[in-house]
């Protein structure tokens, strides 16, 4: 199957500092990418949509400013957690699309913000 | 809004028995829908889906039942192997290019 890969997988940064998740598809273009987010026990919550090219689509209550998104390239897709905070502690996960319904995951990204 | 659910936040099977997992959703306009594996930090690995137009898809061990008229599917794992032990997630997208919804997920545990 298709083949995501996130980084990193986890990362603990100082309060205030930002962090950058990368996510790419290793063998295919990806004309979607999405940005999840899972609370402990909850399920995937979807955060914002990226096409390539263009500006990111956020969901309702998702700060675009907090939560930067990048798609510059049909494999590369960048997710930055500005100015953070211990409450974006949480588990990051990127999914990217090939044109077709079905979404490939990445591992995922541990971010514990100290 | 929570368009998919997942009512059975766990469910518990004896190894070589059934698991049924359940998942409903209310957005008329979902056309495709998908079953999601998922073990601790790491991501979802896709397991099986099934287009509106089926109502039964079938993978080996794994069969997902799809009931329109209920907006409720199901994925049926015969027999169920300790090693299907995970969280699995129920996932629903209306159109090619539009995102995916995921229900809450349920804790599958599988005893030798």
């Amino acid at each position: 199957g298709a083949v995501v890969s996130q980084h990193p997988s986890w990362v603990i940064c100082k309060s205030g500092t930002s962090v950058k998740i990368e996510c790419r598809s290793l063998d295919f273009q990806a004309t979607t990418m999405f940005w999840y987010r899972q609370f402990p026990k909850q399920s995937l919550m979807l955060m914002a949509t990226s096409n390539e090219g263009s500006k990111a689509t956020y969901e309702q209550g998702v700060e675009k400013d907090k939560f930067l998104i990048n798609h510059a390239s049909l494999t590369l897709s960048t997710l930055t957690v500005t100015s953070a905070h211990p409450e974006d502690s949480s588990f990051y996960i990127c999914s990217a699309r090939d044109g077709r319904v079905r979404a490939f995951f990445g591992q995922g990204t541990r971010l514990t913000v100290v | 809004d929570q368009q998919v659910k997942q009512n059975s936040p766990s469910l518990s099977v004896q190894e070589g028995r059934i698991s049924i997992l359940n998942c409903d959703y209310t957005n008329s306009m979902f056309d495709y829908f998908l079953w999601y594996k998922k073990y601790p930090a790491e991501g979802p690995t896709f397991l099986i889906s099934i287009s509106s137009i089926k109502d039964k898809n079938e993978d080996g061990r794994f069969t997902v039942f799809l009931n329109k008229s209920a907006k409720h599917l199901s994925l049926h794992i015969v027999p169920s192997q300790p090693g299907d032990s995970a969280v699995y997630f129920c996932a629903a997208s209306a159109g090619n290019n539009n995102d995916m919804r995921f229900g809450a997920g349920t804790r599958l545990t599988v005893k030798p």
